[in-house]
């Protein structure tokens, strides 16, 4: 049972918008920076939104992160196929004294 | 980037030490990271080492079991594992900071491939 929860899975069709959440707690996500990971099958995460809402040059604008209270949350828009992976966020505890990871969220272009 | 190496198979209660060599940037700058992913998906940090050495940090599922260090002059990470359980089965991986300290603005900017670690009971 991870310490953020994510949906399992999100799909949508070429060109759609969808959203993962990043749901945490006041030890976490309610006071850290959030950051996702996008993990393409067979290869290593690659951060692709750091402190909340900043992207690493070479990703493209429409990945963008949030954060509300103790939920963060990553969008994509224009979907692409390109955009087929599990995405996980990932933020620094305060009360574990750990960094903890969501579970993953599987995004899948129909 | 940084390569993993060191995965195989080992009987539980068994010990495995885990290599990695990191290459295009100043290692010695930077704080490094082990972070595994269970057979499930699931990411886990594992443990972190600062630049110099001085601050190691464990998750709990592996305090007094494993242990962290790097040889700067060689620009390599370790991560020594004793007690081997078959919930330590996982890809794991080598993760550079973007800080060279255990900070909350710090984050995982670079990934290895990962080695994989099979615990058989």
């Amino acid at each position: 049972q991870s310490v953020l929860t994510q949906p399992p899975s999100v799909s949508g069709t070429p060109g759609q918008r969808v959203t993962i959440s990043c749901s945490g707690s006041s030890s976490n996500v309610g006071s850290n920076n959030v950051n996702w990971y996008q993990q393409l099958p067979g290869t290593a995460p690659k951060v692709v939104i750091y402190n909340n809402n900043r992207r690493p040059s070479g990703v493209p604008d429409r990945l963008t992160g949030s954060k509300s209270g103790t939920t963060a949350s990553l969008a994509i828009s224009g979907l692409q196929s390109d955009d087929e992976a599990t995405y996980s966020c990932a933020v620094w505890d305060d009360s574990l004294f750990a960094w903890v990871f969501g579970g993953g969220t599987k995004v899948t272009v129909l | 980037q940084v390569v993993e190496s060191g995965g195989a198979v080992v009987q539980s209660g068994g010990s495995l030490k885990l290599s990695c060599v990191a290459s295009g940037f100043t290692f010695d700058d930077f704080g490094m990271h082990w972070v595994r992913q269970s057979p499930g998906g699931t990411l886990e940090w594992v443990s972190f080492i600062s630049w110099d050495g001085e601050g190691v940090y464990y998750a709990d599922s592996v305090k007094g079991r494993f242990t962290v260090s790097r040889d700067n002059s060689k620009t390599s990470l370790f991560l020594q594992m004793n007690s081997l359980r078959a919930e330590d089965t996982a890809l794991y991986f080598c993760v550079k900071d973007i800080k060279a300290q255990l900070v909350r603005a710090g984050y995982m900017d670079v990934w290895g491939r990962g080695t994989t670690v099979t615990v058989a009971s």
